[in-house]
């Protein structure tokens, strides 16, 4: 079973601080991470994309990609209380589309 | 900004009914996708389709369920014979895949399906 494991949180943070989640999968052939973003009742919204071992940034985000440590990061920088939601980490995998998600981590954004 | 848009956003149904839940992907986009979410539980992947045919189907999507692109627009998701589990939101996405990495898949609003 090819698993994305994240912490559920809640994971709490303080209005402006950088707010840190993490996402470990268990498959090597792994291909593309993906990041989105889902408000209560609502459906994913894609922040980020990365392939390629290293930083890549995008506004306040920053994604992080370890494939040597099968681990993945979303770094929010100066968090806004509108930043509160679940955070999905998902997977696809080398030559396949579909994509594999974790359970998510509920992050709350405390003013 | 163009958006994968979902019809409708609330179906309710008695079990054993069928259901048609539709979407129509961003225009220019090629693969299609259908993932659910139970209540409280992790996004699933259902099945993906390219090029009129399913490229992929998890095991949860079985005889019962059926994909289907009947013009140049619209993308839809039918079960047959509907259970008490199928109760849950219904996602539809859309991918250009472009060359290379990474296939961005675009969700819509979702279908919240309540089987009664």
């Amino acid at each position: 079973q090819k698993e994305v494991e994240q912490n559920s949180g809640p994971l709490s943070v303080p209005e402006g601080a950088i707010a840190s989640l993490n996402c470990t999968y268990s498959d090597r052939v792994s291909q593309s991470f993906f990041w989105y973003r889902q408000y209560s009742g609502k459906s994913p919204e894609l922040i980020m994309s990365i392939y390629s071992n290293g930083d890549k940034e995008d506004g306040r985000f920053t994604a992080q990609l370890n494939k040597a440590s099968q681990y993945v990061s979303l770094l929010i920088r100066d968090s806004q209380p509108s930043d509160s939601a679940t955070y999905l980490c998902a997977v696809s995998l080398f030559g396949n589309e579909k994509l594999t998600f974790g359970t998510g981590t509920r992050l709350t954004i405390i003013p | 900004e163009p958006e994968v848009t979902q019809t409708p956003s609330h179906q309710v149904t008695q079990m054993g009914q069928e259901v048609i839940l539709r979407c129509v992907p961003i225009s220019n986009h090629l693969y299609f996708y259908w993932y659910r979410q139970i209540l409280g539980q992790k996004v699933e992947f259902l099945v993906s389709f390219y090029n009129n045919e399913i490229s992929e189907k998890s095991e949860i999507f079985d005889d019962q369920f059926s994909v289907e692109r009947p013009d140049g627009s619209n993308f839809t998701l039918k079960i047959r014979s509907t259970k008490l589990e199928d109760s849950a939101m219904y996602f539809c996405a859309s991918s250009s895949r472009l060359a290379g990495p990474p296939n961005e898949q675009f969700f819509g609003p979702g279908t919240r399906l309540t089987v009664l």
